[in-house]
């Protein structure tokens, strides 16, 4: 069955450095979504995509972040200087479309960022 | 805007027992869409159900099964003959029409003993 996949599966790096976390969506899916859920805490949105630009983003999703998808098939997260406040556990998610039916997605394994 | 509650932070049953979850949501969308989810101990998300707002029938799978009630805008899940495997976190979630985002509620913890 097919599934989302992320990498690495745990970040570990200093406050102020920039991150890139990586996912693979499922391959006909055409809408990409990351999640973030603090150690405990509910999983919160951060930001759609869809036809290689951003659909939605949440109050969290400020400057520090961006995302992109640079090749046909990885969906990244980049977090440009990194805070303590920003250690959680990265979801990222796909869905086939937004039409009837289709609206389900479909979570990765996650990656665990730690920032020290 | 759109929110989701789970007031139950913990359950504890054991074996065999039922148990319900509960979820109650608001939303200005008068067409949404509901989720559970299932988080166990290894992290990831497992997608379990979505409940379409204008479908207000019940369902059932094996030991699963849930009960969307839009008079009091609730989407309660209920686990039927619990098993240890069934301990996870359990989160429910909306999705408004008018956006792509899911609004999780807190989270249930449910723990089975043996």
């Amino acid at each position: 069955e097919p599934e989302v996949t992320q990498t690495p599966s745990h970040q570990v790096t200093q406050m102020g450095q920039e991150v890139i976390l990586r996912c693979v969506p499922i391959s006909n899916h055409l809408y990409f979504y990351w999640y973030r859920q603090i150690l405990g805490q509910k999983v919160e949105f951060l930001v759609s995509f869809y036809n290689n630009e951003i659909s939605e983003k949440s109050e969290i999703f400020d400057d520090q972040f961006s995302v992109e998808r640079p090749d046909g098939s990885n969906f990244t997260l980049k977090i440009r200087s990194t805070k303590l406040e920003d250690s959680a556990m990265y979801f990222c998610a796909s869905s086939p479309g937004q039409g009837r039916g289709t609206y389900e997605q479909y979570f990765g394994p996650g990656t665990r960022l730690t920032v020290t | 805007a759109q929110k989701v509650t789970q007031a139950q932070t913990e359950i504890s049953v054991v074996e065999k027992e039922d148990v319900t979850l509960d979820c109650v949501y608001e939303t200005r969308d008068t067409t949404y869409y509901l989720f559970w989810y299932k988080q166990p101990p290894s992290g990831e998300l497992v997608f379990l159900i979505r409940r379409n707002s204008f479908d207000e029938q019940n369902e059932i799978s094996g030991r699963y099964s849930w009960n969307f009630q839009k008079s009091t805008s609730s989407f309660n899940f209920t686990i039927t003959a619990s098993q240890v495997v069934d301990s996870a976190v359990y989160f429910c979630a909306l999705r408004e029409t008018s956006g792509s985002r899911l609004t999780f509620g807190e989270g249930t913890q449910l723990t089975v003993n043996p």
